[in-house]
């Protein structure tokens, strides 16, 4: 059964500090994932994506790895900031656009 | 980046009534458009899937006669929630993809409330 599981659920954290999301998948046959952030009430955007080669890709403090072997992916984000408040949601896509498997999101709340 | 629109934004409907939602792809031509629900502290739920000038496919569970799609043209794909009760109150999110894209852009979101 395909499945995306994310961890934790939740996540409250200093403004400044670091911290990391993860993402478990069994999706099969792997296309490419994806790392969303998502503002309350607001649609989700996208924050990396990489395929089945690769291994790491940042944009800005977000790193996303990619373990293929082991179908597990993980978001960093470092020198958190306030404005990084949001839900983060693991997609895993099979081939193309037209198949997403969601992960249920982890809620980050970064507080002063 | 691609963008994609929704309106409105939020709309306030009385139960039994219509209301349509509308969605666009504002720099590139989506040749198939998605519609997913999200309710509070959930992941987004595929409804369906419309191919421009195609019927729409619709997810195991998703009423066709009341989640009506259109996709009428590469640039707009409308749904209308019939016949509303407050329990289709819930965020609406379309997304688009075009000829050769593998990623899905997303709407901003319409929040559905039925009283």
């Amino acid at each position: 059964k395909n499945q995306v599981e994310q961890s934790p659920q939740s996540l409250i954290i200093l403004e400044g500090k670091n911290c990391t999301l993860q993402c478990n998948y069994t999706v099969s046959p792997f296309s490419n994932l994806r790392w969303y952030k998502q503002d309350t009430g607001r649609g989700p955007v996208s924050l990396t994506i990489m395929t089945f080669s690769e291994n790491t890709k940042s944009n800005g403090r977000y790193t996303a790895t990619l373990d293929a072997d082991t179908k597990q992916s993980s978001l960093h984000i470092t020198a958190s900031q306030l404005s990084d408040s949001a839900s983060y949601i693991c997609v895993v896509s099979v081939g193309g656009a037209n198949n997403l498997f969601f992960g249920t999101g982890t809620r980050l709340t970064v507080i002063p | 980046g691609a963008v994609v629109s929704q309106h409105p934004s939020r709309v306030i409907c009385k139960s039994g009534t219509s209301v349509k939602i509308e969605c666009r792809s504002l720099d590139f031509q989506a040749t198939t458009m998605f519609w997913y629900r999200q309710f509070p502290k959930k992941s987004l739920m595929l409804m369906a899937t419309s191919n421009e000038g195609s019927k729409a496919t619709y997810e195991q569970g998703v009423e066709k006669d009341k989640f009506l799609i259109n996709h009428a043209s590469l640039t707009l794909s409308t749904l209308t929630v019939t016949s509303a009760h407050p329990e289709d109150s819930s965020f609406y999110i379309c997304s688009a993809a075009g000829l050769g894209h593998y990623e899905q852009y997303f709407g901003p979101g319409t929040r559905l409330t039925v009283t």
